[in-house]
Order: C-alpha cells, then sequence, then structure tokens
C-alpha cells in the first residue's frame, strides 16, 4: 500500500513556463515532507523540504506548498530551465522533522522542452 | 571525494549467491542508511544506523539481508542467496545526525541472473 503517491509519472514542460509536481500522502502521521531530484545514474539530491506547521517554502526557483488537510503537497518550478530535467521525487517522515526512514513515492519524470 | 561512495558501482551474481555491497559515508556523518530502488519504483527503506548500531531495520524484507558498520563509517550490505527479485538498484545515504539532510550515493545495480 503506497503510503506515499507521485500519480503523474511523466510531465512535460517547456522552458520558461511553469512546472508543477504533486503528490498525496495518507499517512497522516507525517509531519515532515522534501523533494529529491535524480539524475540519470546518480543517487537523489536534495532539493527542498517543507514541516507540517508550514504550508509554504520557497528556495529560490522552487516552492513546495503543503495542503495538510488535502493530504497533498506539490513542488513548483519557475521559470523551468532544460537542467531541471530529471526524476523528482517525493518523500515523507513522521519523526518530527527525522530523516530516519523516509518513505518515497514511484517518482515523475520532468522533461523540460526547448 | 566528499561524497557518500558506493562500491561496486554494478555486480552481476547469479541466483544463490552471496554478495556484498559497500557504502563509504561521509566523513563525520553518524547516520547511515541503506535504501533499495527497483525499476519504476521509488526509494525504499532498508535500514538505518546511527553510529555503530542498526536502530531501525525494519525494513529489511527477510533474513537474506543483513547490514554491519563495525566501526560506526564504512557500511556493507550482505545478502545471502541472492533471488532474481533482488535485482534493484541499493542506494546509500549518510547524514551528520537524525533528522538531518540525507545525502546519497550513486547505488550499486545489482542484478541477479
Amino acid at each position: 500500500d503506497q503510503q506515499v503517491k507521485q500519480n503523474s509519472p511523466s510531465l512535460s514542460v517547456q522552458e520558461g513556463r511553469i512546472s508543477i509536481l504533486n503528490c498525496d500522502y495518507t499517512n497522516s502521521m507525517f509531519d515532515y515532507f522534501l523533494w529529491y531530484k535524480k539524475y540519470p545514474a546518480e543517487g537523489p539530491t536534495f532539493l527542498i523540504s517543507i514541516s507540517s506547521i508550514k504550508d509554504k517554502n520557497e528556495d529560490g526557483r522552487f516552492t513546495v506548498f503543503l495542503n495538510k488537510s488535502a493530504k497533498h503537497l506539490s513542488l513548483h518550478i519557475v521559470p523551468s530551465q532544460p537542467g531541471d530535467s530529471a526524476v523528482y521525487f517525493c518523500a515523507a517522515s513522521e519523526q518530527g522533522g527525522g530523516a530516519d526512514g523516509l518513505t518515497f513515492g514511484k517518482g515523475t519524470h520532468l522533461i523540460i522542452q526547448p | 571525494g566528499a561524497g557518500v561512495s558506493q562500491t561496486p558501482s554494478n555486480k552481476v551474481t547469479e541466483k544463490g549467491k552471496y554478495v556484498e555491497l559497500r557504502c563509504d559515508p561521509i566523513s563525520g556523518h553518524t547516520a547511515l542508511y541503506w535504501y533499495r530502488q527497483s525499476l519504476g519504483q521509488g526509494p525504499e527503506f532498508l535500514i538505518y544506523f546511527q553510529g555503530t548500531g542498526a536502530a531501525d531495520d525494519s525494513g529489511l524484507p527477510n533474513d537474506r539481508f543483513f547490514a554491519v558498520r563495525p566501526e560506526g563509517s564504512v557500511s556493507t550490505l550482505k545478502i545471502q542467496r541472492t533471488e532474481r527479485g533482488d535485482s534493484a538498484v541499493y542506494l546509500c545515504a549518510s547524514s551528520s545526525g537524525p533528522g538531518e539532510k540525507l545525502f546519497f550515493g550513486s547505488g550499486t545495480q545489482l542484478s541477479v541472473l
């Protein structure tokens, strides 16, 4: 049973436009959420995170929004750049901010078209 | 290098054989994690070490899987009597402590024929 769901296996966006990646979760005990980016043949790299006490966190071109009542979070990338093409994983933890035993979604392959 | 190092990068073995996968974490990182990523899936948690001890091994699928970290630095994931279903990318990550950001290695692609 998937506790973290990324329902879009892939997403294609034109360069310069906004990319929106979505993630839903079922475990109400999750209190810390992260996005990781992965290039082929490399390990995932941390992108941005958000605690359940917030509903928005911004870092440059990347913003994560959290809607706890809907158990939904999204990652916005604006403007999208070719180097953003990668697989993006949503992850969640119920350790009060701890990274122990992160639960990952299946990932969304983002393709930025020139 | 300064990152998490995993060796080998690729391992091909036959069903029933024993394999060891090595992880060299970032120097000074006390927390170490093993994950497994099967094709089309996200990384799946296997085990977490804080120092030398396994603080959480709830993700190990069965008793064929075992991991050690005897000196609190390098870790080895050991798989006995490998099965074709064990084929996956095995990822190692480290952090400076519980609750801190994870840094992943590039993984070991294990193929069991």
